[in-house]
């Protein structure tokens, strides 16, 4: 079985632009959450979809925005790109909302912004 | 609102050796606790999931328990290998606020052969 997968792996972007990253869950994990994680420091949570609804908003701006599709999987939109926005981006799925089953993360996808 | 804590941040040790990492939450209303294994650069891979009825869960050389009333876990490694090398992660699924986990810094380990 595929675990979840996440792309881009890698991308460079300059300050200002917008950046689309993109999950797909394990078959049949119904919940999508995505964190960033800078370096040295542990993940932080952004967003949780369930069933293509919002769940859950961490404390990020308003330039981060994200959605879930019918088929489950997730795009993360960030808007005027900063440099601190510079980290590894994480996707989880699980089988059930908030954190009641096991999640499962993607390899990441590390953004640099110069 | 949930914090959870790592120590040490990081542990150099030869190898063979067992070893400990712990994990505390200052918030006792959980769900779960998850460990993960995080190579350098790469994502998260789920080492063990303790459900918050639970004591403890093992997995080969990896043992992991919770302490829910006193907000404390470990997770014990027997006979450390170079492999084992990695930073680890302790997550909490809490009951309160709307995130799904909330992790500590992690513990960076090193096992010198």
């Amino acid at each position: 079985d595929a675990g979840v997968t996440q792309s881009p792996t890698h991308l460079i972007k300059t300050r200002g632009q917008q950046v689309t990253l993109r999950c797909s869950p394990i078959s049949g994990h119904k919940s999508v959450s995505w964190y960033q994680q800078v370096l040295g420091q542990g993940p932080q949570f952004i967003f949780q979809y369930y069933e293509k609804e919002e769940r859950g908003r961490g404390n990020f701006p308003d330039r981060f925005s994200a959605r879930q599709f019918p088929n489950y999987s997730s795009e993360l939109n960030v808007n005027a790109l900063l440099l601190g926005d510079s980290a590894l981006y994480l996707c989880a799925s699980s089988l059930q909302d908030r954190g009641l089953t096991e999640a499962f993360f993607g390899q990441g996808t590390r953004l640099t912004v110069v | 609102k949930q914090e959870v804590t790592q120590i040490p941040a990081a542990l150099s040790v030869p190898e063979g050796e067992n070893l400990v990492l712990n994990c505390s939450f200052t918030d006792s209303a959980i769900y779960n606790l998850q460990w993960f294994r995080q190579d350098p650069g790469k994502g998260l891979t789920s080492l063990l999931l303790i459900q918050s009825s639970q004591r403890e869960q093992t997995s080969g050389r990896l043992n992991a328990s919770l302490d829910k009333s006193s907000g404390r876990s470990t997770l014990y490694i027997a006979a450390s290998q170079p492999g084992d090398s990695a930073t680890y992660l302790c997550a909490v699924g809490s009951l309160s606020g709307n995130t799904p986990l909330v992790f500590g810094k992690g513990t960076r380990l090193s096992v010198i052969a």
